[in-house]
């Protein structure tokens, strides 16, 4: 089977960092992705680690371990437009996605 | 801007009906796939594409069915719609594994559709 485990829920304050840490169990891997959807929305994409280590793209920054199966996504000086769901996503094969269960983020004042 | 358009973005309609659910892409892309989602759950994908006239079931099982003629276009039928159907219905499309984006999805705003 395929599976992929993220924590149900996060709360965190303005300013504040959260990291969102995301488990995999997949028939394949070729990399890890996240993406983040606001209630009503459509999912839009923010990271992807193909190789091992630390990917920066502004606030965010993404991590994956392959021997670990392991990754988590870095929030920092959050804001509250960051209030969302977060999905870790496996790709694993011809560029399809597994993706996980979803982290709820609540960022309050 | 990704360019990805589903309609209709609501749907409610009696069981036994025949729906179609259209997606378009006009950014080239030869990936297409759709996932269903239901309220606070994962995505889970039902059908892909990998170019014109090819179509594959994902990881879901669905009683849906899809076609691919041509490159913009990929619209999901359900001949005899359920309650079970309920649900909110993603298109996505991607370019092939040689563009300068090949890991990223990029998704239409969704039909959310409900079956008395």
């Amino acid at each position: 089977g395929q599976s992929l485990e993220q924590p149900s829920e996060v709360t965190a304050v303005e300013g504040a960092i959260v990291q969102i840490n995301c488990t995999y169990q997949t028939s394949g891997f070729y990399g890890l992705s996240w993406y983040q959807q606001h209630d009503g929305g459509a999912p839009t994409f923010l990271s992807y680690n193909g190789l091992d280590g630390l990917e920066e793209t502004g606030r965010f920054s993404s991590f994956l371990s392959r021997s670990d199966s392991y990754g988590y996504l870095l929030l920092q000086e959050l804001q509250m437009k960051d209030s969302a769901s977060y999905f870790c996503a496996v790709t694993t094969g011809f560029q399809k996605l597994v993706f996980g269960t979803g982290t709820r983020l609540l960022v309050s004042p | 801007e990704a360019d990805i358009y589903q309609t209709p973005r609501y749907l409610v309609i009696g069981t036994g009906k025949k729906i179609t659910l259209e997606c378009s892409q006009t950014m080239g892309h030869d990936k297409m796939y759709w996932y269903q989602q239901d309220p606070g759950m994962e995505l889970h994908l039902i059908h892909y594409s990998y170019g014109v006239n090819s179509t594959e079931k994902g990881d879901l099982s669905s009683e849906s069915t899809v076609s691919r003629i041509r490159t913009e276009h990929f619209p999901l039928t359900l001949e005899s719609a359920r309650p079970s159907h309920t649900s909110q219905y993603l298109c996505a499309s991607s370019e092939g594994p040689s563009g300068p984006l090949p890991n990223e999805q990029f998704f239409g705003p969704g039909t959310r559709l409900t079956v008395l």
